[in-house]
């Protein structure tokens, strides 16, 4: 595809449940990037992977959070047992090398109730 | 205190006006980016810069490296502009991980 396609692009979860959020970067784009966004407020960092490689996943809120990215194309974000706290949009961003500018998907609106 | 502060929070305007958002910041960085965010999500690239001045159509952004400030204007604002408009900065490490600010909500008038 032309952009960052980013699937479902809205989920709405009972607390405890199991979400995977699925990220498609532009073909080629070696860095992959999550941010969570909450409502009325900037993105924040979540993880990041160069290739199939995660290289920094220190904005992962807890251990319910889980990326993965085994091919170094699609990314998936897997939220266990989620907690109404985690209702936010998640938005993948893609590039085609450090440096170079970012492609950002339109993001998957969770909520959970 | 937020590493990335964005001025105003929101901002109306009638049609054609010129409209300046500011952005200060208090961490090291390598980039500075302009993002634009429309109802739904999606959020676009306006600029990526480092030092000095930008300009693409009728959107310009300035950074000010020693001042720590950039600033976006908007030229003869037109209401398809009316968006977020997201400051973002680069920390210097060998990664392109963004540090955002709130955001500026811009709605532009007929």
């Amino acid at each position: 595809g032309a952009g960052v396609s980013q699937s479902p692009r809205y989920k709405v979860a009972k607390r405890g449940q199991d979400v995977a959020l699925r990220c498609d970067p532009i073909s080629g784009h070696v860095s992959l990037f999550w941010y969570q966004q909450a409502l009325g407020q900037g993105p924040e960092f979540l993880t990041y992977f160069q290739n199939e490689a995660q290289l920094d996943k220190s904005g992962l809120p807890s251990d319910r959070f889980f990326a993965e990215r085994p091919e170094g194309s699609v990314s998936t974000l897997k939220i266990q047992r989620t907690q109404q706290e985690d209702s936010a949009v998640y938005l993948c961003a893609s590039s085609l090398a450090t440096r170079s500018p970012l492609h950002f998907g339109n993001g998957t609106r969770l909520t959970v109730t | 205190k937020n590493e990335v502060e964005q001025s105003p929070q929101n901002l109306t305007a009638q049609e054609g006006e010129f409209i300046t958002i500011n952005c200060s910041y208090s961490v090291g960085i390598s980039a500075l980016h302009w993002l634009q965010q429309h109802p739904g999500g999606g959020i676009v690239s306006l600029f990526m810069l480092s030092s000095g001045k930008k300009k693409h159509g009728r959107l310009i952004a300035t950074i000010n490296i020693q001042e720590k400030h950039s600033s976006l204007h908007i030229t003869a604002s037109h209401p398809r502009d009316s968006a977020v408009y997201i400051c973002a900065v680069t920390p210097p490490l060998n990664t392109d991980k963004l540090i955002f600010g709130t955001g500026t909500r811009l709605q532009v008038f007929p």
